[in-house]
């Protein structure tokens, strides 16, 4: 089986732009997490998708957002981009969203910001 | 609210020694824990898991952790290290409803370096 894809997987922006991210998730798999990971905040947990509905949101501003389709493969969307959003963005699938389904983690989306 | 502590944020060891890495959680209710594991230059990897049953579960790669439900904690051990062990660990609790479905609550790693 196919594990976690994740486009691009290297990202340069300017302040202010806005970036999309693509996460397809491995297959039968409906619930898909996005993490943002930084050397001084650690990971951190951004939203859940599971079945085209957001069914978890972390404390992160109104800039990002995201969206899931209906084959399951989700994006996420990061408006006016700052500084401080450099950063390693994770994807990870799941089969269901309760605890004892296990994440499984694409290779990441590396995003600078200038 | 759900946290997660790793005591540790870098541990050198050489070949052959055994390894502890501590961590404790905060949860108000039935929990799930994991360890995960990144190698240099890969993605995270599921190292083990514990959803319920014999408090001491085994991991890939010869790696065991042993959850203690009185002291909160979900440390992960090995008998003995080996170079291609250096990677950064990373605990994790994952709850059953409400504000934490879908979600990991990840402490904030231990780099472990082993020389060979």
């Amino acid at each position: 089986k196919a594990g976690v894809t994740q486009t691009p997987r290297y990202l340069i922006k300017t302040r202010g732009q806005q970036v999309t991210l693509s996460c397809s998730p491995i297959s039968g798999h409906r619930s898909v997490s996005w993490y943002q990971q930084t050397p001084g905040q650690g990971l951190q947990f951004l939203f859940e998708y599971f079945s085209e509905t957001q069914r978890n949101k972390g404390n992160f501003p109104g800039r990002f957002s995201g969206r899931q389709f209906s084959n399951s493969r989700s994006e996420m969307n990061v408006s006016t981009l700052e500084l401080g959003d450099s950063a390693l963005y994770l994807c990870a699938s799941s089969l269901g969203s309760s605890g004892t389904y296990e994440q499984y983690f694409g290779p990441g989306t590396r995003l600078t910001v200038t | 609210a759900q946290s997660v502590s790793q005591h540790n944020h870098h541990v050198i060891l050489s070949e052959a020694a055994s390894l502890e890495l501590g961590c404790n959680y905060s949860y108000g209710g039935t929990v799930n824990l994991f360890w995960y594991v990144q190698y240099p230059g890969q993605h995270l990897q599921l190292l083990l898991k514990y959803f319920s049953g014999d408090p001491l579960v085994k991991g890939i790669k010869g790696f065991e952790a042993e959850f203690i439900k009185s002291k909160f904690s979900f440390n992960l051990r090995k008998p003995s290290v080996q170079w291609s062990d250096t990677a950064e660990y990373f605990c994790a609790v994952k709850g059953d409803r409400g504000s934490t479905l879908g979600r990991l609550y990840f402490g904030r790693g231990t780099q472990l370096t082993v020389w060979p």
